[in-house]
């Protein structure tokens, strides 16, 4: 357990519905990343934020996804209108700013089957 | 562009020692590497920063060859545990913490 907590952990869903997960970090954390990930590959950056700020957003990201941290604590990650090609494990980070200090912690992912 | 690694996969007998390489296009300002076990999360093993040391901890290593635009993971006496897919991470430009997995190396240690 890395401290960073991710809800829900499997989520399977119809194309086209809304998804929304959660992730908690480290709570003197931050620096908050998402990332997609998909069998046999490297995490894929999505996004990442620091405190409440969301700093750099993927092109890969297209408008369906959304993310957001209210108030520099938990972050959400929405996708709308899901497609087949969603489905992945869907991956938190989180690190400390300072620069020899932030390795990233990854939470346990929440893995989306689009049906 | 993605850091390409080599091997792609390993299989080691307990003892054995195994390299890994990260090399990437683009120049590398910072290095970070990870295990991923299978089901499980990545977790961190080290950083490597541009003009820094190289870093050990305990019997895995590894390098940063600036120049090269190249990493490396070192793997001595293996055990058990070191079985997984390990994956380096670059910074894409220095300060903006926004990082690029590398194509993964699949190890696994055989008793």
């Amino acid at each position: 357990d890395t401290g960073v907590s991710q809800d829900p952990r499997h989520k399977i869903t119809k194309r086209g519905q809304n998804v929304t997960f959660r992730c908690d970090p480290i709570s003197e954390h931050n620096r908050l990343y998402w990332y997609r990930q998909t069998l046999g590959q490297g995490p894929e950056f999505l996004t990442y934020f620091q405190n409440e700020a969301q700093l750099e957003k993927s092109r890969l990201l297209s408008d369906r996804f959304s993310a957001e941290r209210p108030k520099g604590s938990f972050s959400t990650l929405e996708i709308q209108r899901t497609e087949q090609g969603d489905s992945a494990m869907y991956l938190c980070a989180s690190s400390l700013g300072e620069r020899d200090k932030y390795e990233q912690y990854f939470g346990p992912g929440t893995r989306l089957t689009v049906t | 562009q993605q850091p390409v690694q080599s091997p792609q996969a390993v299989i080691l007998r307990e003892g054995e020692d195994a390299v890994i390489n990260c090399s990437s296009s683009k120049a590398l300002y910072s290095v970070h590497w990870y295990r991923q076990k299978h089901g499980e999360a990545p977790v961190f093993l080290m950083i490597l920063l541009k003009g820094g040391e190289q870093k050990g901890h305990e019997k895995i290593s590894a390098s940063f060859n600036e120049k090269k635009q190249q990493s490396s993971l070192y793997l001595t006496a293996s055990q058990l545990s070191y079985s997984g897919t390990y994956f380096c991470g670059t910074e894409v430009y220095p300060g903006t913490y926004k990082y690029i997995f590398g194509t993964g190396t699949r190890l696994k240690v055989l008793a």
